[in-house]
């Protein structure tokens, strides 16, 4: 089993509409949870930290909760420009905090 | 731009031969992550490197080394590649301080894309 689980898609919306990701986690000692956003052939760039209270930036909106080991990210009034593969990562509570990574959902939105 | 970067952008290799990667990472960070991404997958962490030395390893084989300089650029060698070491190499700058609890971002290079014939 995966250490961080998340439907790979591909999801295929149109634009303006909400679109939601799911991802669970096994560990539970990890502290810290973050969204990745991956364009194609690129490198990974943070899009959101997650925290338990729910976060909002913009028309993004992250939740965490700690009891089901579960992240979700909530996309609204979807954008061609979010097309994109999504990560979910979990961050570990050892010296190197290393970052484990979810296989990502692809995101397409359609005009 | 992060202000990471990494050498080579590409590289072909061929089964048994060996490979070194470059990383610089962002002015005033202290630590270094390689991870590698198979495609399709996500990034997979390799080890760390934080003031010169290993602080952490992932499930990845000796054959994969890596060293960290006194300006905090960083290598990795893969000895005796395998078909399936072909994948995207990305490294990561932060900067780390061990004695504090909580995380700090992260900043990812570019990669460098290995293929393995």
């Amino acid at each position: 089993r995966k250490e961080v689980e998340q439907d790979p898609g591909p999801f295929n919306v149109p634009e303006g509409a909400t679109v939601a990701f799911n991802c669970t986690y096994s560990n539970s000692a990890s502290q810290s949870f973050f969204w990745y956003r991956q364009d194609c052939r690129k490198e990974p760039k943070l899009l959101m930290s997650v925290y338990s209270s729910g976060n909002e930036d913009g028309r993004f909106t992250a939740q965490l909760n700690r009891a089901s080991q579960y992240i979700s990210l909530l996309i609204r009034d979807s954008k061609l420009s979010d097309s994109a593969t999504y990560l979910c990562v979990a961050g570990g509570s050892g010296s190197a905090r290393q970052l484990t990574f979810g296989s990502g959902t692809q995101l397409t939105v359609l005009p | 731009e992060t202000g990471v970067t990494q050498s080579p952008t590409h590289l072909i290799k061929t089964r048994g031969q060996q490979v070194t990667l470059r990383c610089s990472s962002q002015s005033g960070h202290n630590t270094v992550s390689w991870y590698q991404q198979a495609l399709g997958q996500g990034p997979q962490f390799i080890f760390q490197y934080y003031r010169e030395e290993e602080n952490g390893r992932g499930n990845f084989p000796p054959r994969f080394s890596g060293l960290q300089f006194p300006n905090y650029s960083s290598e990795l060698n893969v000895n005796a590649l395998e078909l399936d070491d072909s994948a995207l190499y990305l490294c990561a700058s932060s900067s780390l301080d061990r004695r504090l609890a909580g995380y700090n971002e992260q900043f990812f290079g570019p990669g460098t894309r290995l293929t393995v014939l």
